[in-house]
């Protein structure tokens, strides 16, 4: 079964700082992985997919990820922090849903992110 | 392109009530999946619709029960609300083929008192 775990439920950064949020999956295929985020009393937004081309994904405001298959890891970065990315972060993988043909999206618990002056 | 809507935005019901969520899929999306995020943990897949039939289901009893109709868009039924029902429900559409990728709604927060 496709799992993935997020290290961190709650890491702090000064702006300007480098952001690196953690993220490490389980799948017995090989996966597509996504970041979502996720404001306050808000919706998840995506951030950026992996669909297996290539491994450095490049997402919306500055992130990126890297698909590392020999560390089984997704972990999502940004080089400089800005207030405005204080949010939750989830990563999450695709898994086929068996009795239905189409796929489900399994998340792990998320890391909340807090920007500091 | 429109993106995809959800109501009530809020909602308070009673234990042992019944509640009906709604949910309005991307434009050119065929596929709707619903999710629920309990307080301080991540989405919980119940169960996805595509073709106006169930697609699959999480681990959620059978009182969860959903629709979707011919212009894709869908409900969420909840039969004799309990306490921990109260959470976050999401709505996500995706292209069937590309179900993988899904885009989420607003969500619906329910409170069960």
């Amino acid at each position: 079964a496709q799992s993935v775990t997020q290290l961190g439920s709650h890491v702090s950064v000064s702006e300007g700082a480098l952001v690196l949020l953690r993220c490490n999956y389980s799948s017995s295929v090989p996966p597509y992985l996504f970041w979502y985020v996720q404001y306050p009393n808000q919706g998840l937004q995506l951030l950026l997919k992996y669909t297996s081309a290539a491994t450095l994904v490049k997402g919306i405001n500055g992130f990126e990820a890297e698909f590392k298959k020999s560390e089984t890891s997704f972990h999502l970065t940004k080089p400089s922090a800005h207030m405005s990315d204080a949010a939750e972060y989830f990563c999450a993988v695709s898994a086929p849903i068996l009795t239905g043909g189409g796929n489900k999206l399994t998340f792990g618990t998320g890391t909340q992110l807090k920007v500091e002056l | 392109e429109t993106g995809v809507t959800q109501s009530p935005t809020h909602l308070i019901k009673t234990r042992g009530q019944q509640v009906t969520l709604r949910c309005s899929s991307q434009s050119g999306h065929n596929t709707v999946s619903w999710y629920q995020q309990a307080l301080g943990q991540g989405p919980q897949f119940i169960f996805q619709y595509y073709r106006e039939e169930e697609n699959g289901r999480g681990n959620f009893p059978p009182r969860f029960s959903g629709l979707q109709f011919p212009n894709y868009s869908s409900e969420l039924n909840v039969n004799a609300l309990e306490l921990d029902d109260s959470a976050l429900y999401l709505c996500a559409s995706s292209l069937r083929g590309q179900s993988y990728e899904q885009y989420f709604g607003p969500g619906t927060r329910l409170t069960v008192t």
